[in-house]
C-alpha cells in the first residue's frame, strides 16, 4: 500500500522568511507520480506540481522550489522569500498512475505567514 | 466561470437522512473524480468516472453510497441513511482525456456536509 506522510502539522513564519514544507513518500513500485497542492481558504485544491519517479531533478518556478531524492522517499518543497498569500494548506500526495486517477494524500501541513 | 462546479455548497441534515451532492465538471474533462476529506485530514480517494463509466471505488464507499455519471457530464453523489462519520468535505474534481492528461486534477470547492 501507498502512504504519504506529512510530519509537520502546521508552521508559522515571518513574511520573507524561506520555509521548506517535508513530504516522505511509501510504494513499492519503482513507477510513481508525485504531487503538490495547496489548499487556501476557500477549500479548492489547487495543483503546483507533479514530479514522475525517474526523473529527479530539482524543479524551480519562482518563488516555489521541490527537491525529490528517491533515496531517503522524500519530495520536499520550499518556498523563498515567503509572502502572506501562501497562507495555505499544503498536501503532498502519490499516484501510481499517469493519469492520477487515484491520488493517496498527506494530512498535510498548515503554513501561516505573519506580516 | 469554467471550473469545477459544486452543490450544494453547504449541507445540515439529521442522522437518517438522504442526501445528495452534485458535480458539473469542467466542459472538456471526461474524468470525474470524487474525494471526501475529513477535518485536519488530507483528501480521501471514493471513485472515479471516465465519460459514464465508473471505473473504480474505495473500499470507504460503503453500500449506502452511489455515484452516477448518466450522460457523462455533471455526477451525482448520493448518501442514504447518514450517519454522524460521514459529516466531511466532499470533493469533486477533473481532468482532461488520456493523452492530454497531465495529471493534473481540478478541484471544486466542495460540498460540506454536516450530519446532526
Amino acid at each position: 500500500a501507498q502512504k504519504v506522510t506529512q510530519a509537520q502539522t502546521e508552521i508559522s513564519v515571518v513574511e520573507k522568511e524561506d520555509v521548506t514544507l517535508d513530504c516522505v513518500y511509501e510504494t513499492r513500485d519503482t513507477t510513481y507520480y508525485l504531487f503538490w497542492y495547496k489548499q487556501p481558504p476557500s477549500g479548492e485544491l489547487v495543483f503546483l506540481i507533479r514530479r514522475n519517479s525517474f526523473d529527479e531533478q530539482n524543479e524551480i518556478s519562482g518563488r516555489y522550489s521541490w527537491n525529490f531524492q528517491k533515496s531517503t522517499s522524500s519530495f520536499n518543497f520550499t518556498i523563498t522569500a515567503s509572502q502572506v498569500v501562501d497562507s495555505a494548506v499544503y498536501f503532498c500526495a502519490l499516484s501510481l498512475i499517469q493519469g492520477a486517477q487515484k491520488l493517496v494524500f498527506g494530512q498535510g501541513t498548515r503554513l501561516t505567514i505573519n506580516p | 466561470d469554467t471550473g469545477v462546479s459544486q452543490n450544494p455548497r453547504h449541507k445540515i441534515t439529521k442522522r437518517g437522512q438522504n442526501v445528495t451532492f452534485r458535480c458539473d465538471p469542467i466542459s472538456e474533462h471526461n474524468r470525474l473524480y470524487w474525494y471526501r476529506q475529513t477535518l485536519g485530514q488530507g483528501p480521501e480517494f471514493l471513485t472515479y468516472f471516465q465519460n459514464e463509466a465508473q471505473l473504480e471505488k474505495s473500499r470507504l464507499l460503503s453500500d449506502r453510497f452511489s455515484a452516477e455519471r448518466p450522460k457523462g457530464s455533471f455526477s451525482t453523489l448520493e448518501i442514504q441513511r447518514t450517519e454522524q462519520g460521514d459529516s466531511a468535505m466532499y470533493l469533486c474534481a477533473s481532468s482532461f482525456p488520456t493523452g492530454l492528461n497531465t495529471g493534473e486534477l481540478f478541484f471544486g470547492e466542495g460540498s460540506r456536509l454536516t450530519v446532526l
